[in-house]
């Protein structure tokens, strides 16, 4: 049962251009929802998170938007830059102190 | 900045070996996870611990696995008898406290079962 959804495995976007990371959540409980990056062969590292009384949240190039009616958040990232190439986990909790759904993720490629 | 840390970074064990895999989380949180992500696959959820107990578990987290804060400042994952299907990067996460808080998670150990 998947609760949390990236369908996109993989993304390719030139330096530069704005990246659009997708996910898309069913269960309605959730309250939070997170994003975290990923490098090979190291921990998720924290990048933005919403709760569900926003619909956006901005930090530097980071903005994650909420559609609470569609069940789908979106991660935008502008300028993207080589260093920002790693997969992008989106994850969601509902309640205090549970724990957080991941979804597959996907492969963010910025190519210079 | 404060981080997780985990070790040993790598382990190799046999099959039917117990394996302890360690964490400190950061100090002054509250809430402890272990997570584990088998290779090319995502990252799953195992349990999560708070107030000296299990606060909840996933039906992976089964009577082979243990959780153990024993001096206040590690956090352990137990593996009593190790299958291959054990083989993943284990991570260990830590949050400050509930609600609308993220989770900090540490390097990972990879846990090869031989």
């Amino acid at each position: 049962d998947q609760q949390v959804k990236q369908n996109s495995p993989s993304l390719s976007v030139q330096e530069g251009r704005i990246s659009i990371l997708n996910c898309d959540y069913t269960n309605s409980m959730f309250d939070y929802f997170l994003w975290y990056k990923k490098y090979p062969a190291e921990g998720p590292t924290f990048l933005i998170s919403i709760s569900s009384i926003k619909d956006k949240n901005e930090d530097g190039r980071f903005t994650v938007f909420l559609n609470k009616s569609a069940k789908h958040l979106s991660l935008h990232i502008v300028p993207s830059q080589p260093g920002d190439s790693a997969v992008y986990f989106c994850a969601a909790s509902y309640g205090y102190g549970q724990n957080f759904v991941f979804g597959p993720g996907t492969r963010l490629s910025v190519l210079p | 900045e404060p981080e997780v840390t985990q070790t040993p970074s790598h382990q190799v064990t046999q099959m039917g070996q117990e394996v302890i895999l360690r964490c400190v989380p950061i100090s002054n949180h509250l809430y402890f996870y272990w997570y584990r992500q088998i290779l090319g696959q995502k990252v799953e959820f195992l349990v999560s611990f708070y107030n000296n107990e299990i606060s909840e578990k996933s039906e992976i987290f089964d009577d082979q696995f243990s959780v153990e804060r024993p001096d206040g400042s590690n956090f352990t994952l137990k593996i009593r008898s190790t299958k291959l299907e054990d083989s993943a990067m284990y991570f260990c996460a830590s949050r400050a406290g509930q609600g609308f808080t993220e989770a900090f998670f540490g390097q990972g150990t990879r846990l090869t079962v031989v």
